[in-house]
């Protein structure tokens, strides 16, 4: 079975402090995505990934940045965390159809809640 | 940014055939429309997905019209557990390349 798996379900922490949210993946997959979901907003892409060691703003990157050390793992990291980056956040993996860079079918985290307070 | 436009909400009657439509008007002609849902609480699940012509898994069809702006994403007999949010998406080429993103789905919530 194909498997994308967050570090945490839930995480509380305090405004200020420096947030790790784990991703891994096991499928070999060279994309790799963070989004947050609110609630009205849907899912919104927070930073991705194509490669190791690379990284792509996506549409909310504000307050936010990435760790692509290894091929399997992407790391999101809220520097200074803020009671507006209370959320859901999803991770996210495919790889790209040859020949165009597309990506194909991804698949997703089972999310973490994070709350800051 | 590859743009979908889907209905906020909808709802179906269990049992019934759940028809879920997606305008994708400005997608290409090599780029593949792809199915999500989400149920609550958890990450969004592939469903399905199709180039041109109509396709069918142990989950769903997917009707693409021919000039392809535009898909239905049938679910047969629908079920109480199939309420989530329903998302499509296509591919983003040019200054969006490899990028993911999702438009805001349809609500979908079957009845008893």
């Amino acid at each position: 079975d194909v498997k994308v798996t967050q570090s945490s379900r839930y995480l509380v922490k305090r405004t200020g402090e420096k947030v790790f949210l784990e991703c891994v993946q096991d499928m070999d997959h060279e994309n790799m995505f963070w989004y947050r979901q609110d609630p009205g907003l849907g899912l919104r892409l927070i930073y991705f990934s194509y490669d190791v060691k690379m990284k792509e703003k996506g549409d909310i990157p504000e307050g936010y940045s990435v760790s692509r050390e290894k091929k399997e793992r992407f790391s999101l990291i809220l520097e200074s965390a803020s009671t507006n980056q209370t959320s859901m956040y999803l991770c996210a993996s495919s790889f790209p159809l040859p020949g165009t860079g597309f990506n194909t079918e991804a698949f997703f985290g089972q999310g973490t809640r994070l709350t800051v307070v | 940014d590859a743009k979908t436009t889907q209905p906020p909400s909808m709802d179906c009657a269990e049992g019934r055939a759940a028809n879920l439509p997606c305008n994708h008007s400005t997608i290409s002609g090599n780029e593949y429309v792809y199915w999500y849902r989400q149920i609550h609480s958890q990450g969004p699940q592939y469903i399905i997905h199709g180039l041109k012509n109509n396709e069918t898994n142990e989950m769903a069809s997917l009707i693409i019209t021919e000039d392809r702006k535009s898909s239905t994403l049938i679910l047969p007999h629908a079920t109480l557990r199939d309420t989530a949010v329903y998302y499509c998406r296509f591919n983003a080429g040019g200054t969006s390349y490899g990028k993911l993103t999702f438009g805001q789905g349809t609500i979908l919530t079957v009845h008893p």
